[in-house]
C-alpha cells in the first residue's frame, strides 16, 4: 500500500525567501508525482506533475523534482510571496489510476 | 478553459437522509475520481470510473454508490446519512491514457446535523 508523508507539517517564512517542500512516498513503482496547491476550504489546483520517467518539472517560481529510487520529490519556491500561503499537497499516483495524497505542507509568508 | 464543475458547493442534510452529488468532468475526459476530504484531512480515494465503468474502488462505505452516465458526468449517492460523513468532497477528471494529470473541482461542502 503506497503511503505519501510530507515534512515539514507547517512552515513559516519571510517573504522573498527560497524555500523547499519534501515528499516521500514508499512504492517506487509510481506513474506520476502531482502536486496541489489548497487554500483555506477551497478545491485542489493543480501546480506541477512530473511523469516517472522524468526527474524536474518548471513553472514559473515553481520547480519540482522526482527521484523514484530514492521515494522523494521536492517542491522548490523561490521569492515566496504572501500570495503563496496555503496548504501544499503532494499526490502519488500509483498503478496509473487512484492518487494517494500526503497530509500536506501548511506555508504562511509574512510580508 | 473549461474545468471540473461539481454542485451544488454547499449541501446541509440531517442524519439518516440522503444526498447527491453531481460532477460534470472537462470536455473529453473519460475518467472521473470522487475524493473525500475530512476537516484537517488529506483527500481520501473513495471511487473512480473510465469510460462508465466502475476502474477503482478504495475506501467508499456500503452506503454510498457511484455511476458514471453516458455524457460522462458522474453522481455520489450517500444514504443513511452519519455526522462523519461531513467533509468535502472533490470530483476530479482526467483524459485517456494512464497516469495523465487529474483535475479538481472546487468540492462540494457537505454537513450532515
Amino acid at each position: 500500500k503506497q503511503e505519501v508523508t510530507q515534512i515539514p507539517a507547517a512552515l513559516s517564512v519571510p517573504e522573498g525567501e527560497n524555500l523547499v517542500l519534501n515528499c516521500s512516498f514508499t512504492d517506487s513503482a509510481i506513474y506520476n508525482l502531482q502536486w496541489f496547491r489548497q487554500d483555506p476550504g477551497k478545491g485542489l489546483t493543480s501546480l506541477l506533475l512530473i511523469q516517472s520517467s522524468q526527474r524536474e518539472q518548471t513553472s514559473g517560481r515553481l520547480n519540482a523534482s522526482l527521484d523514484k529510487s530514492s521515494g522523494r520529490s521536492t517542491l522548490y519556491i523561490a521569492a515566496s510571496q504572501p500570495g503563496d500561503s496555503a496548504t501544499y499537497l503532494c499526490a502519488a499516483n500509483v498503478g496509473g489510476s487512484r492518487l494517494t495524497f500526503g497530509e500536506g505542507t501548511q506555508l504562511t509568508v509574512n510580508p | 478553459a473549461a474545468g471540473v464543475i461539481q454542485s451544488p458547493r454547499h449541501l446541509i442534510k440531517e442524519k439518516r437522509e440522503t444526498a447527491t452529488l453531481k460532477c460534470y468532468p472537462i470536455p473529453r475526459h473519460d475518467t472521473v475520481y470522487w475524493y473525500q476530504q475530512g476537516p484537517g484531512q488529506d483527500p481520501q480515494f473513495l471511487i473512480s470510473f473510465y469510460e462508465k465503468m466502475q476502474s477503482d474502488k478504495g475506501s467508499i462505505p456500503d452506503r454510498f454508490s457511484a455511476q458514471q452516465f453516458s455524457d460522462y458526468h458522474s453522481e455520489l449517492n450517500m444514504s443513511s446519512l452519519e455526522l462523519g460523513d461531513s467533509a468535502l468532497y472533490f470530483c476530479a477528471s482526467s483524459s485517456p491514457g494512464s497516469g495523465t494529470e487529474a483535475f479538481f473541482g472546487q468540492g462540494t461542502r457537505l454537513t450532515v446535523v
